[in-house]
């Protein structure tokens, strides 16, 4: 079994919608949060950092942790094409001293006008 | 605005060829990783590097090595290439104070 579990998609929405992402995982040690939004060959950039349970809100965006269940979701609000993306969770352990990082493989998702 | 930059963006090269991928942080950051990106598996740490001279091995370091000369530069080294490292590679460093690692564009690199 993956540390990180995260459904490959494609998920296909109309612009507008309400996106959740989601991801599961297996090591209680986490505790950094994190989604990535990656484009068709481009490099991972960061989209959200939370730190141990609850939810932050960042514009359209929202991560939510919920630690007792071992799962994390990111909501898209009023999804727009330029949404079109792969979005990768990734998390890591307090104190590690040297930030390694364990991703899920990513969700695709396409946003249509 | 933190950059972290990669030598080449598309790269073909042949079986038993060595290659060399490079990259440049401008974070100072003493901290630099090399991972792969491959469909379906997602993510996967090759090597990484905490300090100038230092290194330590990922996930999967099998058929590569590092070099850490400087610390704003991270090398990721196939000794002889194989046509199973054809892949996506993407180097990451994490800013001065915080757990959040900035990835580069990456290099995908093709090995026939």
């Amino acid at each position: 079994q993956k540390e990180v579990e995260q459904d490959p998609g494609p998920l296909s929405v109309p612009e507008g919608a309400i996106v959740s992402l989601n991801c599961t995982y297996s090591n209680s040690a986490f505790q950094y949060f994190m989604w990535y939004r990656q484009y068709s060959r481009k490099g991972p950039e960061l989209l959200m950092y939370t730190y141990s349970s609850g939810n932050k809100e960042d514009g359209r965006f929202t991560a939510q942790v919920d630690k007792s269940s071992k799962y994390i979701s990111l909501f898209i609000r009023d999804s727009q094409p330029s949404d079109s993306a792969t979005y990768l969770c990734a998390m890591s352990e307090v104190n590690t001293g040297f930030q390694k990082l364990v991703f899920g493989t990513g969700t695709r998702l396409l946003v249509s006008p | 605005d933190v950059k972290v930059t990669q030598s080449s963006r598309y790269l073909v090269k042949r079986t038993g060829e060595k290659v060399f991928l490079e990259c440049v942080q401008d974070m100072d950051h003493e901290n630099m990783f090399w991972y792969r990106q491959d469909p379906g598996l997602g993510l996967r740490l090759i090597y990484f590097s905490y300090d100038v001279k230092m290194k330590e091995k990922g996930d999967i370091p099998e058929g590569y090595s590092v070099s850490r000369e400087k610390k704003e530069r991270f090398s990721l080294i196939l000794e002889s290439a194989s046509t199973n490292q054809t892949s996506m590679y993407l180097c990451a460093s994490p800013a001065r104070t915080s757990y959040e690692q900035y990835f580069g564009p990456g290099t995908r690199l093709t090995v026939t």
